[in-house]
């Protein structure tokens, strides 16, 4: 059974579309995050929801805006994408955000614009 | 804001050696203390964690001490094997949210 899942698992695109990543969590858990890996490794987080509530927004680019249609998704859009957006993008979901609790990820989405 | 710095970037290790990785972080408010290992193309993956009520953690070959004063806190790997070989990120937990270091590169040399 898969925890965190992401969808896709690879995205290659031109510069200046419009794409979407989506994310599931089937462990019932109140919290999920979006986190941006680059090149250099650096997990940066990027948004929180906790129950379908916006609680973080990590100076992201307007381009960026994820939607939770219920606390077991959290899906990331993508306007006007650019060379710089292209990283690995990772999905992240704990019980709430309280503190304390284990963060279980997702396989990561692999962007790649050209 | 909010920081954390991690050292060693890379570290390589004979297969049976020790390898310690260190962290420091800014936020007096942090009150857990997760490691990660990530293998490559993987997710990370929680492989310890501490609490700051506490100043040391074991599993097995894995150990995590964590000074609060200092805010200090580091992970040890003892009789590391080849499969150890991954990158180590340390994290945070503070106002809502995680800070992760900037990752160890640890290679495990057989």
């Amino acid at each position: 059974d898969t925890a965190v899942s992401q969808t896709p698992k690879y995205l290659v695109t031109q510069m200046g579309n419009d794409k979407s990543i989506k994310c599931e969590q089937n462990l019932g858990h109140d919290t999920m995050y979006w986190y941006k890996q680059d090149s250099k490794k650096f997990l940066k987080i990027m948004f929180s929801y906790n129950n379908k509530e916006l609680i973080i927004n990590e100076t992201v680019p307007n381009r960026f805006s994820p939607k939770s249609p219920d606390k077991a998704h959290l899906n990331l859009h993508i306007n006007s994408l650019e060379l710089g957006d292209s990283a690995v993008y990772f999905c992240a979901s704990s019980q709430d955000y309280g503190g304390s609790k284990t963060q279980y990820f997702g396989p990561g989405t692999r962007l790649l614009v050209l | 804001g909010e920081n954390v710095e991690q050292h060693p970037s890379t570290l390589s290790v004979q297969e049976g050696d020790s390898a310690v990785i260190k962290c420091t972080y800014s936020d007096s408010a942090s009150n857990y203390f997760p490691w990660y290992k990530q293998e490559l193309g993987k997710r990370p993956q929680l492989i310890i964690d501490i609490r700051s009520n506490v100043g040391e953690k074991k599993d097995q070959r894995i150990a995590v001490t964590l000074n609060k004063t200092a805010k200090h806190f580091s992970l040890h790997i003892t009789e590391t094997q080849p499969e150890d070989s991954a990158v180590y990120f340390c994290a945070a937990f503070g106002t809502y949210k995680y800070i992760f270091g900037t990752g160890t590169r640890l290679k495990v040399l057989a």
